[in-house]
């Protein structure tokens, strides 16, 4: 079935590097995406990668694929109190179906 | 930057009452979706448009919840009568084709009291 699994909490130092990971089953996605979402409001699209790479850099935010292991991760460099947020990853397949993980909630402190 | 609209922003009803909420797409975006979100949850699709036709509504209660997209351009959710667990975020997103980046608008939070 399609599933996507992110770990609950993770809390850094301001200034540190975070890193969110994602797993996921389904082998036929096309592109996978991370999303921020803040308090009361809707999702942010992040980032996004195409499923036949195996990293992405944008700005401060790394992202890294490993399609045989079906694992994503989010680098966040140098992180700051403004990241602190809830992290998606979602998987976009053929079918025109997203599924999402259930959240990663990223908290910095200062 | 286009944007997704979505309105209202918040809605308080009790349980039993009629409930809607609009969503304007990205213009040009033929797919729109609404999802709806319980807190501490990721989003659930509830229904799928491919222009003004349904492709996906596997999971909505069509019991209580309908909805439509007309002339393929914006859409209306409405729930009918709400129960109060239907309180949740409701996002309305539009993409442009198949697994093409997703774009969320702000989303309509909804208490049933």
């Amino acid at each position: 079935g399609e599933d996507v699994e992110q770990s609950l909490f993770l809390s850094v130092r301001e200034g540190d590097s975070s890193v969110i990971n994602c797993t996921y089953t389904d082998s036929s996605s096309t592109y996978l995406y991370w999303y921020k979402q803040e308090p009361g409001a809707g999702l942010q699209l992040l980032t996004y990668i195409f499923s036949n790479m195996d990293m992405k850099q944008d700005q401060r935010l790394t992202v890294l694929l490993n399609k045989k292991d079906k694992h994503l991760s989010l680098r966040i460099a140098d992180t700051q109190t403004g990241d602190s947020a809830i992290y998606f990853c979602a998987e976009g397949l053929e079918t025109y179906k997203y599924i999402f993980g259930t959240g990663t909630r990223l908290k910095v402190l200062a | 930057e286009a944007e997704v609209a979505q309105s209202p922003r918040y809605k308080i009803t009790e349980k039993s009452q009629a409930v809607a909420f609009w969503c304007d797409p990205i213009s040009g975006h033929a797919t729109l979706y609404w999802y709806r979100q319980i807190l501490g949850q990721g989003p659930e699709l509830l229904v799928q448009f491919q222009d003004e036709s349904v492709v996906d509504d596997s999971q909505l209660p069509k019991d209580r919840f309908s909805a439509e997209r007309l002339k393929g351009v914006d859409s209306t959710l409405k729930i009918q009568p709400a129960e109060l667990g239907d309180s949740a975020m409701y996002l309305c997103a539009s993409s442009a084709g198949t697994a093409e980046k997703l774009f969320f608008g702000s989303g309509t939070q909804l208490s049933v009291l």
